[in-house]
């Protein structure tokens, strides 16, 4: 079958550096997207990656392995605005996205 | 503001009530989505139509109707819902073709059924 697994929650300090990992395991595979979810907001467009490596935006960067099925994402310099969800999904062969449960991130002063 | 609108934000309605969610995407997108969010719970697909025809129903109860007039609207039809049902109904566009089918969310109907 088809799987995503993330942490349920994770927590941080402000300033510090966190890294939120995903497993996935689909039927074919076309890229992994990482999408933000602040509580009661629509899920926002964080990264895509669809070959092995490194994927650097600003104070966010995602990492794929294609061999492993594991991606992850990591937030630098966090700051409070960034406590949210981080929701993991996987595109199969027929394109659709195969989501996990989300990481609920909480950030500490 | 992601382009993709919802309405209403919120409802609540009993079993018995028939009520529709709406959704306009002015992306000019050609795909459309009808996601269930439930608390802990990954992202459920109901439905997706593509250039207007329904190509995903996934194992979705009758008491669900969608309805996709054009490629700018979609309508979640309900009826005779169960307390179960509540949950917040996303809506989400895309451009199928383009590199990497990224979807656009809207901000969600959060449905309470009575």
């Amino acid at each position: 079958g088809q799987n995503i697994d993330q942490p349920t929650e994770m927590t941080a300090t402000e300033g510090a550096i966190v890294q939120i990992n995903c497993t996935y395991q689909t039927s074919g595979f076309n890229g992994l997207f990482w999408y933000q979810q602040h509580a009661g907001e629509a899920p926002t467009f964080l990264s895509y990656n669809v070959l092995d490596g490194l994927e650097e935006k600003g104070r966010f960067s995602s990492f794929l392995s294609r061999s492993k099925g594991y991606s992850y994402l990591l937030l630098k310099e966090l700051q409070m605005k960034d406590s949210a969800s981080y929701l993991c999904a996987a595109m199969d062969s027929n394109y659709q996205l195969i989501w996990g449960a989300g990481t609920k991130l909480i950030i500490k002063p | 503001e992601t382009g993709v609108t919802q309405t209403p934000r919120h409802l609540v309605m009993g079993m018995t009530n028939k009520k529709s969610l709406k959704c306009e995407q002015h992306l000019g997108h050609n795909a459309m989505y009808w996601y269930k969010q439930s608390a802990k719970k990954p992202l459920e697909l109901m439905f997706v139509y593509n250039f207007k025809e329904q190509t995903e129903n996934n194992s979705v109860p009758s008491r669900f109707s969608p309805e996709c007039p054009n490629s700018s609207h979609l309508f979640l039809h309900l009826h005779t819902l169960q307390p179960e049902d509540s949950a917040l109904y996303l809506c989400a566009s895309s451009q199928v073709g383009r590199d990497y089918n990224e979807q656009f969310f809207g901000p969600g109907t959060r449905l309470t059924v009575l």
